[in-house]
């Protein structure tokens, strides 16, 4: 059973950049694609973008301009940067599994409140 | 970019039949996936590639996708069954697009 994890700081000030972490557990990190979506409050789903671990990246158009994915295979991890916040950034974050693009998103982490305010 | 169009809220009466559609331009030549989101908690899938149902999820959900609209029907709508529902497809693949969401109350 795939475990998914994230973490970073809760709060960000406008102009900065948002940092989150999404830890995996259970299963190889070679195994899956990872994606990070989020959830402004009272809104709906928004994927941001995936990572394989051969390097490969695919970032929602509306966000490729302020967008970096990483993984660290080493410590079984991805990462999310997501830079020149403004309080539109605010959301719950998550990050979430699929096998193959075009396939579903089977696996998610609990979710990652992120505020963006001064 | 490709839109998904999906109702803000649907109402069903306890143990009758509710349908959850997402509207898009030939929304029939992608995989729809459907997912289901408690307050507070992460979504889940109830039914993936338009039709076909996890294991595990009540056979009261199904699903169908033709033309420009794809549905989630929920035949004998339970008190559990209220929640958020959101659809997903992928535009290409590399590009993920969800629906809007929709809240489902039962009456």
């Amino acid at each position: 059973q795939v475990q998914l994890q994230e973490s970073g700081p809760g709060l960000v000030k406008p102009s900065e950049t948002l940092s989150l972490t999404c830890v995996v557990s259970g299963s190889s990190i070679s195994a899956y694609y990872w994606s990070w979506i989020r959830q402004p409050p009272g809104k709906g789903l928004e994927w941001i973008g995936y990572i394989y671990h051969t390097g490969t990246t695919s970032y929602s158009p509306s966000l490729k301009s302020r967008v970096s994915i990483s993984m660290d295979t080493s410590k079984s991890q991805f990462s999310l940067d997501l830079i020149s916040v403004t309080a539109a950034d605010t959301a719950v974050y998550y990050c979430a599994s699929h096998e193959v693009p075009g396939d579903t998103f089977d696996y998610w982490g609990q979710g990652a409140l992120v505020t963006v305010s001064s | 970019s490709y839109e998904v169009t999906q109702p803000l809220s649907v109402s069903v009466a306890l143990g009758q039949t509710a349908k959850i559609t997402c509207v898009a331009d030939k929304i029939a030549t992608k995989s729809v996936h459907w997912y289901q989101q408690k307050p507070g908690q992460a979504p889940v899938l109830v039914i993936y590639r338009d039709t076909n149902r996890p294991s595990g999820v009540p056979d009261r959900f199904s699903g169908s996708n033709s033309g420009n609209t794809a549905t989630l029907t929920i035949s004998g709508a339970q008190a559990g069954d209220e929640a958020d529902y959101s659809c997903q497809v992928w535009d290409t693949i590399t590009v993920v697009v969800f629906g809007g969401g929709t809240k489902l109350t039962v009456l």
